[in-house]
């Protein structure tokens, strides 16, 4: 149980472009999803939560007309990257959790971004 | 100080022996605990939760839980090579956002 399916694996794309990255909780409705970033042997950084009907929360730093959050159904959230550039290029972690907040969240498998 | 603390390592053990993986937590109303692994490259999977003081066993891995002291830790016996990885500690902290927060993670390396 609890498997979090994250698509696509990869990207790679042209500066400019704006990738869509989604993530979907298969067999249980995710309440609430965060979106991690994480660069080549560093620390997961959370970008932000967001809760199923509700505007994302993002953390400082995070541009929110940069990374675009959808969470418009228990089980899909999207991240769009708009208009990305090279210094976007990262490992993007998509995690979802049910609605018992103690309960631990399960992540997807990643995407690994790359802009030209 | 660091509101969830691992020593980054890496952390070396013999194949067959006990790894012990140590985190810290600084907020004493914390009440749910999990330990990860990343492999490298890979995203994290959950190992164990735990959520009351003691020890609690899943197979070759055991969570011990010491809210008075501040600290969890994860115990892997009999380490295999393929137990090689970054293993991450998270805590909950109550009455808050329920936002996960994450150690930096320590290496083990198992060597065979």
């Amino acid at each position: 149980g609890a498997v979090v399916s994250q698509h696509p694996s990869w990207v790679i794309c042209k500066s400019g472009t704006s990738v869509k990255i989604e993530c979907r909780s298969l067999d249980f409705q995710a309440t609430t999803m965060f979106w991690y970033r994480q660069f080549p042997k560093q620390s997961l950084m959370l970008m932000a939560t967001s809760n199923e009907g509700s505007k994302a929360t993002y953390e400082q730093g995070v541009e929110k007309d940069k990374f675009l959050i959808n969470h418009a159904s228990l089980t899909l959230s999207t991240l769009t990257v708009t208009s990305a550039h090279p210094e976007d290029s990262s490992f993007y972690i998509c995690s979802a959790r049910s609605r018992d907040n103690n309960q631990p969240q399960h992540f997807g498998d990643g995407t690994r971004l790359s802009i030209l | 100080q660091k509101e969830v603390e691992q020593n980054s390592g890496p952390l070396s053990v013999p194949e067959g022996a006990i790894a012990s993986l140590n985190c810290t937590y600084s907020d004493r109303g914390s009440q749910s605990f999990f330990w990860y692994r990343q492999y490298s490259g890979k995203s994290p999977e959950l190992i164990m939760s735990i959520y009351s003081n003691g020890d609690k066993e899943d197979g070759r891995f055991t969570a011990q839980l010491n809210k008075a002291s501040q600290y969890v830790s994860l115990l892997i016996r009999d380490s295999q090579p393929s137990d090689s990885a970054t293993y991450l500690c998270a805590v909950i902290k109550s009455g808050g956002s329920y936002i996960p927060t994450f150690g930096r993670g320590t290496s083990l390396i198992v060597h065979p």
